[in-house]
């Protein structure tokens, strides 16, 4: 299994470029989410799935889309890309509600 | 929505002395409580986790607990080592979402 996969793992924008990051699992699980890791503020999270078709947003969604169209990939769109929007990006994943997350590798992106 | 305050934000220890990061939640809708480590420059990996029917749970070194009533839960690590330097974020999961911490940086002096 490649548990959790990230891609790109670095990308620098320009503001207002669009860009989708993508996130793909091959461990059948239900559950998945979008992170975005800053200096000092932890893991706040964006948006979440919990199986196809189902998504709902976390506590810092603005300027964020998502979709889950199949229970493998949970990509996520960044309309307009802002400099607020610099972070490192963490998509997760888990079998159960109540089930420890199986997190990517990470995507760092850098907009200017 | 849920909120999880985590303390202290920075900890430093002497090696082979006990290490304890303390967490408080908002919503009593709560019921599965994971701490995770991430080493600089690695993801978080999870490293125990409870539910909201245990009080205490060990893993060798490590073990957590859990004051429903309080809304307060714990991570304490005894006889720390150097690998145990890292952040540690402690999480909480209401429904079908997990909201974390802000992190403790834990040092591990020699």
């Amino acid at each position: 299994n490649a548990g959790v996969t990230q891609t790109p793992k670095f990308q620098v924008l320009k503001t207002g470029q669009s860009m989708t990051l993508q996130c793909a699992q091959d461990m059948n699980h239900e559950y998945m989410s979008w992170y975005r890791q800053d200096p000092g503020m932890g893991l706040r999270l964006i948006h979440y799935s919990v199986g196809a078709g189902i998504t709902d947003q976390g506590e810092v969604p603005n300027g964020y889309n998502v979709s889950r169209s199949t229970t493998e990939d949970f990509p996520l769109r960044l309309l307009s890309a802002a400099p607020s929007q610099t972070s490192v990006y963490f998509c997760a994943s888990s079998y159960l509600q109540a089930g420890g997350y199986t997190f990517g590798s990470g995507t760092r992106l850098t907009v200017v | 929505g849920e909120n999880v305050e985590q303390h202290p934000s920075t900890l430093s220890v002497q090696e082979g002395d006990s290490a304890v990061i303390k967490c408080t939640y908002s919503d009593s809708a709560s019921n599965y409580f994971p701490w995770y480590k991430q080493e600089l420059g690695k993801r978080p990996q999870l490293i125990i986790d409870i539910r909201s029917n245990v009080g205490e749970k060990k893993d060798q070194r490590i073990a957590v607990t859990l004051n429903k009533t309080a809304k307060h839960f714990s991570l304490h690590i005894t006889e720390t080592q150097p690998e145990d330097s890292a952040v540690y974020f402690c999480a909480a999961s209401p429904y079908d979402k997990i909201i974390f911490g802000k992190g403790t940086r834990l040092h591990i002096l020699p």
